[in-house]
């Protein structure tokens, strides 16, 4: 089994609606991460959260909402999707301080 | 604003030569550092990292950096057609905090 899983795989919205992006993990890390990656863009980080009482907003969180709802999983909403909402998005976890981050499989999301 | 910086490529290479992917960074206080892999599609998968100035090894894959020049590469040795894809250089700048640069993409000829 996946160590980041996400779900859905993939999701096709219309503009206002709210969308739920949801991400699970079994590596027992701490600290978990919501990217959003464009086409020939560098992956730029949404929110962060170092533990279930500890939320971070990163560069682009307008328009983005998350939930830790425990250790393992981290959601990310989109109140209400605009159509440059359109990307693919990544979960990852990491360990501790300075370390590596591990990647979910990614959602790719297209808001019409 | 804490940058990083990858020439975009498409950076060819024949199979079984070097390639060599650079890679600046402007915070200096940044203290790690990391390479992944990416494949059209898929997830980032990490593929090296490095925290002192030098090189380090794994495999075919070396990874060099410099913190006077804030300079990072990462050399593919022999490298092959499977190593063709989208490489993401990413630089910690506190908090456990990646910025990643855009990628290099890298075509390995037959």
């Amino acid at each position: 089994d996946a160590d980041v899983t996400q779900t859905p795989r993939n999701r096709i919205t219309k503009t206002g609606k709210r969308i739920m992006l949801e991400c699970s993990q079994t590596k027992g890390h701490d600290r978990m991460y919501w990217y959003r990656q464009d086409p020939g863009l560098g992956l730029q980080l949404i929110y962060y959260s170092f533990d279930v009482k500890d939320i971070n907003k990163g560069e682009i969180s307008d328009g983005y909402s998350v939930s830790r709802q425990a250790q393992a999983k981290f959601s990310l909403s989109l109140e209400s999707a605009i159509p440059n909402q359109t990307a693919l998005y990544f979960c990852a976890t990491s360990a501790g301080r300075g370390l590596e981050q591990y990647f979910g499989p990614g959602t790719r999301l297209t808001v019409t | 604003q804490k940058e990083v910086e990858q020439n975009s490529g498409p950076l060819s290479v024949p199979e079984g030569a070097i390639a060599s992917l650079n890679c600046t960074y402007s915070d200096r206080g940044s203290q790690s550092f990391f390479w992944y892999r990416q494949y059209s599609g898929k997830s980032p998968e990490l593929i090296m990292f490095i925290y002192s100035n030098g090189d380090k090894e794994d495999g075919r894959f070396t990874a060099q950096l410099n913190k006077a020049s804030q300079y990072v590469s990462l050399l593919i040795r022999d490298s092959q057609p499977s190593d063709s894809a989208t490489y993401l250089c990413a630089v910690n700048v506190g908090y456990n905090k990646l910025i990643f640069g855009a990628g290099t993409r890298l075509a390995v000829h037959p």
